[in-house]
């Protein structure tokens, strides 16, 4: 049973240019949380969603910033006009049901440097 | 105001020896705390998940206190390898689910020969 995957691992992306970070949940999950680590910070919750809805997305920026989880295919996080601050780790986990019970299972994370 | 707080922030230990980690919540109402251990460059990874009702469980050379009076809990690593450096993360999730929580620096753990 593969674990969560996260592609692509490394991505370097110029000002203004469009990043889409990939995750494919633990097989059987249905719940998909997106987490920002900057350097030397913990994790900060973005968004929650399950396949075809956003629940919670109060930790994602309003503007710039979009998730979804399709139907079919991997949960992608989508970052239009990327900016220097966008830099940080993106991580995402799955969890097989809702609620802190449930043991969230976390992907390698998604390294994204803008220049 | 619902915290989590670790400390040390940081340890250097020789290998071989053990360590005692300590985190202090606030969070309430309490469902469940868990240790997570984050390699550097990796995403967390669980290492024991403690609720009200435990007060010790064990994961190979890991042991995890909880006491729910005191609403504090302990990590401590046995015999410590050079593959045990790393942060380590204590979480304690709103009941409700993970939304909102925020996963702390937790304590920089570095094992040296």
């Amino acid at each position: 049973n593969a674990g969560v995957m996260q592609n692509p691992r490394h991505l370097v992306r110029r000002r203004g240019q469009e990043a889409r970070l990939r995750c494919s949940p633990m097989k059987g999950h249905s719940h998909v949380y997106w987490y920002r680590q900057l350097p030397e910070e913990g994790l900060k919750f973005m968004v929650y969603l399950q396949k075809e809805n956003i629940i919670d997305e109060s930790g994602m920026p309003k503007e710039r910033f979009s998730a979804e989880f399709p139907k079919e295919g991997p949960s992608i996080l989508r970052i239009q006009q990327v900016v220097r601050g966008d830099s940080a780790a993106y991580f995402c986990a799955s969890s097989e049901g809702q609620g802190e019970n449930y043991e969230q299972y976390f992907g390698p994370g998604t390294r994204l440097t803008v220049t | 105001k619902n915290q989590v707080e670790q400390s040390p922030q940081s340890l250097i230990i020789l290998e071989g020896k053990n360590c005692t980690l300590q985190c202090n919540y606030t969070v309430s109402p309490f469902s469940n705390l868990r240790w997570y251990k984050q390699d550097t460059g990796r995403g967390p990874v669980s290492l024991t998940i403690m609720t009200f009702s435990e007060n010790t469980k064990s994961n190979g050379r890991y042991t995890a206190t909880l006491d729910a009076d005191t609403k504090q809990s302990s990590l401590h690593i046995t015999a410590s390898q050079l593959s045990d450096s790393a942060s380590y993360i204590c979480v304690v999730p709103r009941v409700g689910g993970y939304q909102k929580v925020t996963f702390g620096t937790g304590t920089k753990l570095q094992v040296i020969p």
